[in-house]
């Protein structure tokens, strides 16, 4: 069964940086497209970007271009989000899912908080 | 980017009705990759349908997904109490992976 378990809850100043890790188990192909979907205080989902661990590429939406960097470490099945240039509108969930699109594994969710 | 518009933003309905949930394109979606969402409170979304109209695996054959080109839609047959949660629609057919707003499904 897959799983996917993120790291836990982050709280940032404006202006520093955050990465969220999310690690794929129970299943042994790395060739999947790990994707980030955030999810600001009663708000909707949002996708940010994605990365395809086999070819190491990554594809961002362009409102995070500069800002985001997702990757990906095949040898652990682990993809990151890294974010920076934090502002309080970034307060949101962090989630991973996993596929090419429509997602039917996701991780739990990390909290992360913008706060001064 | 692909804007998907979701109507209603809230719908109530009791138990046994049915629910019908629109999703429209900002233009048309002509791989089908169309896919729609559950969300309660304090959990990941779940997976409904994708491909516009293909359950996922393990969601219940009162859920239907329809549509083509610019215009979707997510029929609940009958409602059961633990269908009553946010709805999301969501287009995979280019990058950004857009979502739409949401529909609110609450208990009339």
């Amino acid at each position: 069964q897959v799983q996917m378990l993120q790291s836990g809850a982050e709280v940032r100043k404006p202006g520093s940086s955050v990465r969220v890790s999310c690690q794929t188990s129970g299943d042994s192909h790395s060739s999947y497209t790990i994707s980030w979907v955030r999810q600001a205080p009663g708000q909707g989902l949002e996708w940010m970007g994605r990365v395809i661990p086999i070819f190491g590429v990554a594809d961002y939406a362009q409102r995070f271009q500069g800002r985001i960097t997702i990757t990906a470490d095949k040898s652990t099945s682990t993809a990151y989000m890294e974010i920076s240039s934090l502002r309080s509108d970034d307060t949101a969930v962090y989630y991973c899912a996993r596929g090419g699109g429509a997602y039917a594994y996701w991780g739990q969710g990390t909290q992360v908080t913008v706060s001064s | 980017e692909l804007v998907l518009t979701q109507s209603p933003g809230t719908l109530s309905l009791s138990p046994g009705e049915r629910a019908t949930l629109s999703c429209r394109a900002s233009r048309s979606i002509t791989t089908n990759y169309l896919a729609w969402y559950q969300q309660k409170p304090g959990q990941a979304p779940r997976l409904l349908v994708y491909g516009g109209s293909t359950r996922a695996t393990g969601i219940p054959d009162r859920f239907s997904g329809s549509g083509s080109g610019t215009d979707f839609t997510l029929t609940i047959g009958r409602l059961e109490p633990e269908d009553f949660a946010v709805y999301y629609c969501q287009q995979y057919d280019t990058s950004p992976y857009t979502f739409g707003q949401g529909t609110k499904l609450e208990i009339k």
